[in-house]
């Protein structure tokens, strides 16, 4: 199966600050997906991103797909964008088997 | 934005006991997934639909594990017997409405087995 890979694992930002995470991908993928876990649990769809630039607010994510790469933006953090980002996205033939990556960690503090 | 609802939200339960997750997604989407989630694996997706008809089980982890959908909004995850380390939140998904390769989450069922 294909290799998720997001950096970075673990992030620390003061509230109002800028980040920039990353997922890799081993191999092409089709219907690639930011998701947001907040912290009770939830899993939140941010964006559905197979290639191109989307803006939402202060999140934004641009998918180079012919380089096999996704990046979401965070800009003016706050504390309430706490908790883990996932990006996941399907193999070729693997129908509608979203595989996730490990995800990026991150707190916001004041 | 799909609405999914699973029950129940938590349940604790001892070893050997059956256990039966429950999803309820509202009407119009015609896929459905079942997805755990634990520490030491990730997110792994275990069985999803396609207009009720199971159509990839490979992620079912043994035959304890059973899933049905016997309509387009309801369907269960049943676990039989269960195990400490089935212990797990499980999610219920849904493709979207516009894109169906876009899913959307329930709350999930966080299952603790002593």
């Amino acid at each position: 199966g294909i290799q998720v890979e997001q950096s970075p694992p673990d992030l620390i930002l003061q509230e109002g600050a800028n980040s920039t995470l990353r997922c890799n991908f081993s191999d092409s993928v089709n219907n690639l997906q930011w998701f947001h876990q907040n912290p009770w649990g939830q899993l939140i769809n941010l964006f559905y991103i197979p290639s191109g630039t989307k803006q939402n607010g202060r999140l934004s994510a641009t998918t180079v797909a012919t380089e096999r790469y996704s990046l979401l933006y965070i800009s003016s953090s706050q504390t309430t964008d706490s908790g883990v980002y996932f990006c996941a996205g399907v193999p070729p033939g693997g129908g509608n088997k979203l595989t996730f990556g490990t995800g990026t960690q991150l707190k916001v503090e004041l | 934005d799909a609405g999914v609802i699973q029950s129940p939200r938590h349940e604790v339960t001892e070893m050997g006991q059956e256990v039966t997750l429950r999803c309820k997604p509202i009407s119009g989407h015609n896929s459905l997934f079942w997805y755990r989630q634990t520490m030491m694996r990730g997110l792994e997706l275990l069985i999803y639909f396609n207009n009720n008809v199971p159509i990839d089980d490979s992620g079912m982890p043994e035959d304890r594990f059973s899933a049905k959908m016997p309509n387009a909004s309801f369907s269960t995850l049943k676990i039989q017997p269960s195990e400490p380390r089935d212990s797990a939140v499980y999610f219920c998904a849904v493709g979207g409405r516009a894109v169906a390769g876009e899913l959307f989450f329930g709350e999930g069922s966080r299952l603790t087995v002593l």
